[in-house]
């Protein structure tokens, strides 16, 4: 089945350490994006790439990296300088990098620091 | 910036009735596409509905349609007949050049 998986469903992690949340997609995407979901705010987005070994920084990059070195993958790092990193977390792709296209969502991470 | 204000945090309605809920944006822009984007409590993301701005006529799915008032900067979405499986959150989103932007997001609930 086509579709795009995200690892771990859940995530705990201690303050200061760096965690790196996975997302793999099987459609053939060219792009991939990272958004930021908490509780009464929209989705806001961190990295998007539209290419491999190519990326952008989205509205809420700081304290985050990304790489995209192959085609099918878009990890994101949460590193300790995210000053407030429990969040539910959404990677998503498209097949292309026009406006039109719809963005299909993988099923989330959420992560919560102690 | 383009932003996108859902104004209903919360709804609710019973089944079999229609539901409508509202969505603005504010942009300079003339070419763009607006989404109705379905969150479950699985928190999947799934597509409803879009629209692309230089088409007037509403977009249509099923038992979801927009209403799609380009001078007014609005895109509400219209569910008839709602059933127990449209419980979600709706959030609906606004791209120019791949700049994807989100509205809060409105709670529906759909009552027996």
């Amino acid at each position: 089945d086509g579709g795009i998986t995200q690892s771990p469903k859940y995530l705990f992690r201690k303050e200061g350490q760096n965690v790196t949340l996975s997302c793999e997609q099987n459609l053939n995407h060219d792009a991939m994006y990272w958004y930021r979901q908490d509780p009464g705010q929209g989705l806001r987005l961190i990295y998007y790439s539209q290419i491999v070994n190519d990326f952008q920084k989205g509205d809420i990059a700081e304290g985050y990296s990304v790489s995209r070195e192959k085609k099918e993958s878009f990890p994101l790092t949460v590193t300790s300088a995210q000053k407030n990193p429990t969040a539910f977390y959404l990677c998503a792709s498209a097949s292309g990098t026009s406006s039109y296209n719809e963005q299909f969502f993988g099923p989330g991470t959420r992560l919560t620091v102690l | 910036a383009q932003t996108v204000t859902q104004s209903q945090p919360e709804m609710s309605v019973q089944e079999a009735e229609t539901v409508t809920l509202s969505c603005t944006y504010d942009t300079s822009e003339n070419n763009y596409y607006l989404f109705w984007y379905k969150q479950p409590p699985s928190r999947q993301m799934i597509l409803v509905i879009r629209q692309e701005a230089y088409k007037q006529q509403n977009a249509t799915e099923n038992r979801f349609s927009v209403n799609f008032q380009k001078a007014a900067k609005s895109f509400s979405l219209k569910i008839s007949d709602s059933q127990l499986g449209d419980t979600a959150m709706y959030f609906c989103a606004f791209n120019d050049n791949n700049d994807m932007r989100f509205g809060a997001g409105t709670r529906l609930t759909v009552k027996p």
